[in-house]
């Protein structure tokens, strides 16, 4: 079975700190596409990044880095310097080649104090 | 058309009544997902197509809950004899199939179910 676990339900941090959120995977699929998803307090779902499971090399993106580690089976999401506009609820997710359906994390909420 | 498209985006109905909420995909995307966000919670899986056949429904709440999809485009969910649970945004993604080249999920801005 597919499963994503974001063990962090809610983190605080006061502005231009750097924050890393985890995120956990299980499948029995060899192959895999991973996502992070950002829903601010609109409410609209903004995709941020895919990672397949035969490239574990790490992205940078401005502020935002991922760190993917199959030997871990995870796929961390780091903000640098945080602002207060990236508070927002942070998504992972998962699809297995096998099970052609996108399985998300329960989220983690994200402040940034000022 | 550009992007996810989804209607009404908000609706409030009395219990006990049925609805109907619409999904318009990407041109071109065979895959369509439903999910449910409850307020304050993550997204729920309901159900999700290949085309016009659904794999997977193991999602679906109750059997009050159902969804179609016609011509691999549009899909519709309804909800008969709605109850106050149901109320929550109901989400729709779009996206290549991964025969297709799979990509991230689109998704709409999600229809707002209220039951009063």
């Amino acid at each position: 079975a597919q499963k994503v676990t974001q063990a962090q339900t809610e983190i605080s941090v006061v502005e231009k700190e750097d924050v890393t959120l985890d995120c956990v995977y299980e499948t029995r699929d060899t192959t895999y596409y991973l996502f992070w998803y950002k829903q601010p307090p609109s409410g609209e779902l903004v995709f941020l990044i895919r990672r397949n499971s035969f490239d574990e090399q790490n992205e940078i993106s401005g502020r935002y880095s991922w760190n993917f580690q199959k030997s871990t089976s995870s796929f961390n999401f780091t903000i640098t310097a945080s602002q207060v506009v990236d508070s927002a609820v942070y998504f992972c997710a998962l699809i297995g080649n096998r099970d052609d359906k996108i399985i998300f994390g329960k989220g983690t909420r994200l402040h940034i104090l000022p | 058309g550009a992007g996810v498209s989804q209607s009404p985006s908000n609706k409030v109905t009395e219990k006990g009544k049925d609805v109907e909420l619409r999904c318009d995909p990407i041109s071109g995307h065979t895959a369509l997902y439903w999910y449910r966000q409850s307020l304050g919670q993550g997204l729920e899986f309901l159900i999700y197509f290949q085309g016009n056949s659904a794999p997977d429904k193991s999602g679906l709440p109750s059997d009050r809950f159902s969804a179609e999809r016609t011509g691999g485009s549009v899909s519709t969910l309804t909800i008969q004899r709605t109850q106050q649970e149901d109320s929550a945004v109901y989400l729709c993604a779009s996206s290549l199939a991964w025969g297709q080249g799979m990509t991230e999920a689109f998704f709409g801005q999600g229809t707002r179910l209220t039951v009063v």
